[in-house]
């Protein structure tokens, strides 16, 4: 079955440092590729997304490229602020058969300190 | 954003008694799910709504029952419920656009805590 699969956290970083949250997935078909955040005490909210192959999502400066020859949605933001300190979901949906199912990945935690 | 709610925001139950708890929602999107999220299991699919009266299950449905009267609302039912349900439980919705770009919105989450 389709699968996603994120790097462990927490990632721990200062404020202004470069972020690279790692995702890889597995799926049949041409699934459509999500980033979600989750602020503490809140629902996910979707932060970008790409539907084909070689799309860049892009959202306030998080960016992720669908790279299917190495089938990875990598979130990247240049500078990171403490307000970004929340919990990262990479997901899929789409994939033959049950496309309105979605697979998550299970979160990678970003702590930013001042 | 999106028109999601759900009530309760919190709730404390003993063991044994039936929980309901409700989503609603505004934008008449024909899909709703509800997940649970716990601490290293991250999000888990209970049961899901692809039309009024059509429901199916998720990964992790045993002890739970939903319902679906309404394009707006999706019940939760925990029937008799057990400390192992104690979680945050998330709704969500989606649209079914063009393809299959089905992003989902979710709700604020319900705490629930089973003494």
């Amino acid at each position: 079955g389709d699968s996603v699969t994120q790097m462990e956290g927490p990632v721990t970083l200062s404020e202004e440092a470069f972020l690279t949250i790692n995702c890889t997935y597995t799926a049949t078909g041409y699934p459509s590729l999500f980033w979600y955040v989750q602020y503490p005490g809140e629902g996910l909210q979707l932060l970008l997304k790409a539907t084909k192959a070689d799309d860049k999502g892009s959202n306030k400066g998080f960016e992720a490229t669908y790279r299917k020859e190495t089938t990875s949605f990598h979130l990247e933001k240049g500078s990171v602020q403490v307000s970004d300190s929340a919990v990262y979901f990479c997901a899929l949906s789409g994939a033959s058969g049950g496309s309105y199912i979605p697979t998550f990945g299970r979160g990678t935690s970003l702590i930013v300190h001042p | 954003d999106a028109g999601i709610t759900q009530s309760p925001r919190h709730k404390v139950t003993e063991t044994g008694t039936p929980v309901t708890l409700r989503c609603h929602q505004t934008e008449n999107h024909r899909y709703m799910y509800w997940y649970r999220q716990d601490p290293g299991h991250g999000l888990r699919l209970i049961h899901y709504s692809y039309g009024v009266k059509d429901t199916d299950k998720g990964e992790v449905s045993d002890g739970y029952s939903v319902s679906r009267s309404k394009t707006e609302d999706f019940l939760l039912t925990l029937e008799s419920a057990t400390s192992s349900q104690t979680s945050v439980y998330f709704c969500a919705i989606s649209a079914r656009t063009s393809g299959l770009h089905n992003e989902q919105f979710f709700g604020p989450g319900t705490r629930l805590t089973v003494l």
